[in-house]
């Protein structure tokens, strides 16, 4: 089965909207998608699920267009603090939690 | 209120040692879960309990990985005779029952040497 792939990296500037997408074609029909940031030395921490079309909390947005192969973390306005690695996590076809490949999102002034 | 904790923090093996780790979750948490995080990697999926019992250890690498959580709470993932290739970083998450929100520990870093 294919791997749950993301940009290695991405760079941006504080006030711009990043969006970041990742493709999971084997994601399971019956689970959510979820996202997480995680920066050096530290666990994961939850940012936003959802199961299909969109949902927006007061970080992120998340778009899952109808057939979920892929999904896009939309985070308006970074500041420098956003500098992370963002990964989305999806069940996949076997069952398993799988996370994509990781994207280094750089924020600069 | 207190997050997941693991400990320890940092441990070095040499290899053939067994190690410990060892997960406190949030209390009230059911579901907990451990992952397998090598240098520069996405996590990497290794065993789901709910309470005490282990659902799912598909993704232990090998018959030297061994997790428990006896009581629902605490868990311990123990690793017999250490390899290199067990270098990497080991995450716990729990949840609650039936969330999709994990929350993660800082993880322990293990270096076989």
């Amino acid at each position: 089965l294919a791997k749950t792939t993301q940009p290695i990296s991405m760079d941006s500037y504080e006030g711009q909207e990043v969006n970041i997408t990742c493709s999971h074609n084997n994601i399971a029909t019956n689970d959510y998608i979820t996202w997480y940031q995680q920066f050096p030395s530290q666990g994961p921490r939850f940012i936003i699920q959802g199961y299909k079309t969109k949902v927006t909390n007061e970080v992120a947005s998340l778009f899952i267009p109808a057939d979920r192969k892929s999904s896009t973390l939309s985070l308006p306005r970074v500041s420098l603090s956003d500098t992370a690695v963002y990964y989305c996590l999806v069940l996949d076809l076997e069952n398993k939690l799988t996370f994509g490949t990781g994207t280094q999102l750089k924020v600069e002034l | 209120g207190a997050g997941v904790s693991q400990s320890p923090r940092y441990k070095v093996a040499k290899r053939g040692q067994d190690v410990a780790l060892r997960c406190d979750p949030i209390s009230g948490h059911v579901s907990l879960f451990w992952y397998q995080q090598a240098l520069g990697q996405g996590p990497e999926f290794l065993t789901y309990f709910q309470n005490e019992a282990q659902l799912d250890k598909s993704g232990l690498p090998s018959d030297r990985f061994f997790a428990e959580r006896p009581e629902g709470s605490v868990s311990t993932l123990k690793i017999q005779r250490t390899q290199q290739e067990d270098s990497a970083v080991y995450l716990c998450a729990s949840s609650l029952a039936g969330s999709n929100e994990q929350y993660f520990g800082p993880g322990t870093r293990l270096t076989v040497t």
